[in-house]
């Protein structure tokens, strides 16, 4: 199975703050990773997918990068409604892995 | 408006079954692949299991292989997760969502349903 390992599990940031959340796999998935956030109660919603690209209705600020092993989710300018826990998935083969979770708060 | 609502979730002994359901609106479900995703109270996203639109092809996670099985009625455009021999650890929130292809992707989601395994 491939594994995840998102870095940092927790973030503490300020409106207005760059952040980056980095996802490692532990072995090759091409480009098929995709970024969700998780708002308590609510489903997850979906972001970025394909590594990079931002899925329709989702803010500029959100960004995703890598291939291979190594990915990163960033926004830009964290804003009020963007603090929430933020999951990255592998859907390059069976069985589809997420991350454990970086769970980002207001400092 | 594309929406996909989850029902059947609730309160369950160990060893017992439970069937949910995913109605699906604004498309047809046959024509996509769909997934269940679950979510253990406090904790993070677990895949469960995946059916390909068109042969209906079915993969599992080996947590609930042998176990679970993903079906889909056509006719009423719905999704089943028929959940047999249920542990504590089943205990979660299920989700079911769209499987995009070829860009891989889960979108949308339904709203989950909770299973609570417990005497």
């Amino acid at each position: 199975d491939i594994q995840l390992t998102q870095s940092p599990s927790f973030l503490s940031a300020s409106v207005g703050d760059r952040v980056t959340i980095t996802c490692r796999a532990s072995q090759g998935i091409s480009s098929y990773l995709a970024w969700y956030q998780q708002k308590p109660g609510k489903a997850p919603k979906l972001l970025i997918y394909a590594a990079s690209t931002l899925q329709s209705g989702v803010p500029s600020r959100f960004s995703g990068s890598g291939s291979g092993t190594e990915f990163t989710l960033t926004i830009s300018s964290l804003q009020p409604e963007d603090f929430a826990t933020y999951y990255c998935q592998q859907l390059n083969s069976y069985p589809i892995t997420f991350g454990q979770g970086t769970r980002l708060e207001i400092k | 408006e594309v929406q996909l609502l989850e029902s059947g979730g609730g309160l369950v002994q160990p060893g017992g079954s439970l069937k949910l359901s995913c109605g699906a609106s604004g498309f047809t479900l046959s024509n996509y692949a769909m997934t269940w995703v679950r979510q253990a109270p406090g904790k993070g996203l677990e895949w469960v299991s995946v059916i390909t639109g068109g042969g209906g092809r079915t993969y599992y996670a080996d947590s609930v292989k042998g176990r679970f099985t993903l079906s889909r009625d056509n006719s009423r455009n719905t999704l089943y997760l028929q959940m047999n021999s249920l542990r504590a650890e089943d205990t979660a929130v299920y989700f079911c969502a769209v499987y995009g292809s070829p860009s891989r992707l889960f979108d949308p989601w339904g709203q989950g349903t909770l299973v609570t395994v417990s005497s």
